[in-house]
């Protein structure tokens, strides 16, 4: 059964900070990968996906790999603005295509 | 037009009552998920259909009875609720056709008392 897991669990950076934010999983027969952003007292944006034959997806500010030999997807965000700060969370999807989700990573971009 | 939504938003209710929370989406998808998020944020999935069938049923209690009267609607209805039931609950949908990216609705506030 997948497992996922995100560290840091929280992030707090000044604006304008490259950061990485880490996501691994314990299934490398992964179908695809999913990053999102849940705002306080919201649902959660799809961000990028990674199908299991793709190794990065770009969106704007945003830079998602995905490396199933090593269990690990990273999520780039390139010069962080306050309007980014969020809770992110990366999702596994497996045989049964059903997405599990780790804990997330709480950032605070400070002006 | 809202993708994936979701009835009502908030809802406060006691202790042994019954409450259902409707979904609906108008994506054309295929597959439908019930993720129960905690106190603590964790999002865990409870039920996932695929063209009105059940494929996946985690460990949830049975007060928890999913309904998909069609492809487009997954309702959950909670028997006698309980106060560790208080969460949040999210709706979603996705299809093969989209890569498998999962939509999801703006989640209903579930407050027992």
């Amino acid at each position: 059964k997948q497992e996922v897991t995100q560290i840091p669990a929280a992030l707090s950076v000044p604006e304008g900070e490259n950061l990485v934010l880490n996501c691994s999983f314990t299934d490398s027969a992964i179908y695809n990968l999913q990053w999102f952003r849940q705002d306080p007292g919201k649902g959660l944006t799809s961000l990028l996906l990674i199908q299991s034959s793709q190794r990065e997806q770009t969106s704007g500010r945003l830079n998602a790999s995905l490396d199933k030999s090593s269990g690990r997807s990273t999520l780039y965000i390139a010069a962080s603005q306050p309007g980014d700060s969020a809770t992110y969370l990366c999702a596994g999807s497996g045989g049964s295509y059903i997405p599990t989700f780790g804990r997330g990573t709480s950032l605070i971009v400070h002006p | 037009d809202t993708a994936v939504s979701q009835t009502p938003k908030y809802l406060v209710t006691q202790m042994g009552n019954d409450k259902s929370i409707k979904c609906e989406q108008n994506l054309g998808h295929d597959t439908m998920y019930w993720y129960k998020q905690d106190s603590k944020k964790f999002l865990k999935i409870m039920f996932s259909y695929n063209n009105k069938e059940l494929i996946i049923n985690e460990t949830v209690p049975n007060r928890f009875s999913p309904k998909s009267p069609d492809k487009a609607h997954l309702n959950l209805h909670i028997n006698s609720l309980e106060l560790g039931d208080s969460a949040v609950y999210f709706c979603a949908s996705s299809s093969p056709g989209t890569g498998n990216t999962i939509y999801f609705g703006e989640g209903s506030w579930l407050t027992v008392v």
